[in-house]
């Protein structure tokens, strides 16, 4: 079982739609939390990161964590076209800063 | 605005043959990353260095990857012999330090025919 799972999508929505990401994980020790985002044929660039329980908002991006059932999730407002990229969700130890471990990320397509 | 610089962008080989990759950081960060990324999968770390020591390679397949950063600024990987299944995007990353925010390179696409 990996560590971090993640639905491949792809994931389809008009333009000014929410839309809903999620991940889930497994091994909850000293964890820490991050999506990324990746347009084609580029590398990742970090969206948000999380340390706890709860909601962290940044604009038109909320990043929940729900440390409990192990799920975590990123919502984007009003999405744009511009916002169809492959979002990975990540999550890291504390006690091995640095280490990354990657879900397969999620293809999102926002239409006009 | 500085960036992770990776050459080449596109590489295509055929196997058994040797490839390199190279990676320059952005200035100053300390620790630098390479991941691998095969298609349609979210990057997988290879190697983490702190300055010019390995952190981690736990994942790197040492009879055939290798990886060096000699002076703790720039970075090479390194293939050899190439196989079919390394077919992959080959991203480097860099961060100030290992508790910082990671920056991405644009990353080195390999095709092994």
């Amino acid at each position: 079982q990996k560590e971090v799972e993640q639905d491949p999508g792809p994931l389809s929505v008009p333009e000014g739609a929410i839309v809903s990401l999620n991940c889930t994980y497994s091994n909850s020790a000293f964890q820490y939390f991050m999506w990324y985002r990746q347009y084609s044929r580029k590398g990742p660039e970090l969206l948000m990161y999380t340390y706890s329980s709860g909601n962290k908002e940044d604009g038109r991006f909320t990043a929940q964590v729900d440390k409990s059932s192990k799920y975590i999730s990123l919502f984007i407002r009003d999405s744009q076209p511009s916002d169809s990229a492959t979002y990975l969700c990540a999550k890291g130890r504390t006690d091995s800063w640095g280490k990354l471990q990657f879900g397969a990320g999620t293809q999102v397509v926002v239409t006009p | 605005e500085a960036e992770v610089a990776q050459s080449p962008r596109y590489k295509i080989t055929e196997k058994s043959q040797a490839v390199a990759f190279w990676c320059d950081p952005i200035s100053g960060h300390a620790t630098l990353y390479w991941y691998r990324q095969i298609l349609g999968q979210g990057p997988e770390l290879l190697v983490q260095f702190q300055d010019e020591s390995v952190v981690d390679d736990s994942q790197l397949p040492k009879d055939r990857f290798s990886a060096e950063r000699l002076k703790g600024v720039d970075s090479t990987l390194k293939i050899q012999p190439a196989e079919l299944g390394d077919s992959a995007m080959y991203l480097c990353a860099s961060s100030l330090n290992q508790r910082n925010e990671q920056f991405f390179g644009p990353g080195t696409r390999l095709t092994v025919l």
